[in-house]
């Protein structure tokens, strides 16, 4: 069946540094989406990319979608306590047929960030 | 603006006791619903999802049971919990269409003892 992996499982980092995670389906995916999970709390949509090869911003995060569509990462620049949780990738469910709108999530991605 | 609401929060719960959660979504009709749950550290697993009143799909085979009894209602079941059944359990609602992102609840941090 379709798998969503996203590596790596865990970083920490220092305030400042930057940090990636990256996803990788094993179907070619018609939307990759972002969520992130603040510690406690529940995932937040964050964005779609739709287009082979797009790349979009919000302030210091930079999401890109590959150009088979079957990956995507996550950049953050110049990272925040404020970053702290876990980000996860996620696509459309592909089965065959109608995907009711399921998603398949990657297992996330814990960024733990060190003032 | 659509709004869900999930409770209780938090629930302790004995081994061989019932369990009942609830889901509810404002401002918006005929929602794709979906269960998840979560344990600590890792992903979410797809539960139970429902296209309509009474239509529900199963994802896994498991000791829960969901019911869909009105539009925006979503009831995640069981009639003797598990200790396995410990975990964080998310309701979510979204579109009927590959597209659309889902919304979550705040969630039910559900422990067995």
């Amino acid at each position: 069946g379709q798998q969503v992996m996203q590596i790596p499982q865990y970083q920490h980092v220092q305030e400042g540094e930057d940090f990636t995670t990256y996803c990788n389906s094993s179907t070619t995916l018609s939307n990759i989406q972002w969520y992130k999970q603040r510690p406690g709390g529940h995932p937040v949509f964050l964005i779609q990319l739709v287009k082979s090869g797009e790349v979009k911003k919000q302030k210091r995060l930079t999401f890109q979608f590959g150009e088979a569509k079957k990956n995507s990462s996550l950049h953050i620049t110049a990272t925040q306590t404020t970053d702290v949780g876990t980000y996860f990738c996620a696509g459309p469910h592909n089965a065959g047929g109608t995907s009711y709108g399921k998603l398949t999530f990657g297992q996330g991605t814990i960024l733990t960030v060190h003032p | 603006s659509q709004t869900i609401h999930q409770w209780p929060a938090t629930l302790v719960q004995p081994v061989g006791s019932p369990l009942s959660l609830e889901c509810t979504v404002e401002g918006t009709s005929n929602p794709n619903l979906y269960w998840y749950r979560q344990a600590a550290g890792r992903g979410l697993q797809l539960l139970f999802y429902s296209v309509g009143i009474g239509q529900i799909s199963s994802e896994v085979p498991q000791n829960l049971s969901a019911s869909r009894p009105q539009d925006r209602q979503f009831i995640l079941s069981s009639k003797k919990l598990l200790l396995s059944d410990s975990g964080f359990y998310l309701c979510a609602w979204g579109r009927d269409r590959s597209n659309q992102p889902q919304h979550f609840g705040d969630g039910t941090r559900l422990s067995i003892l």
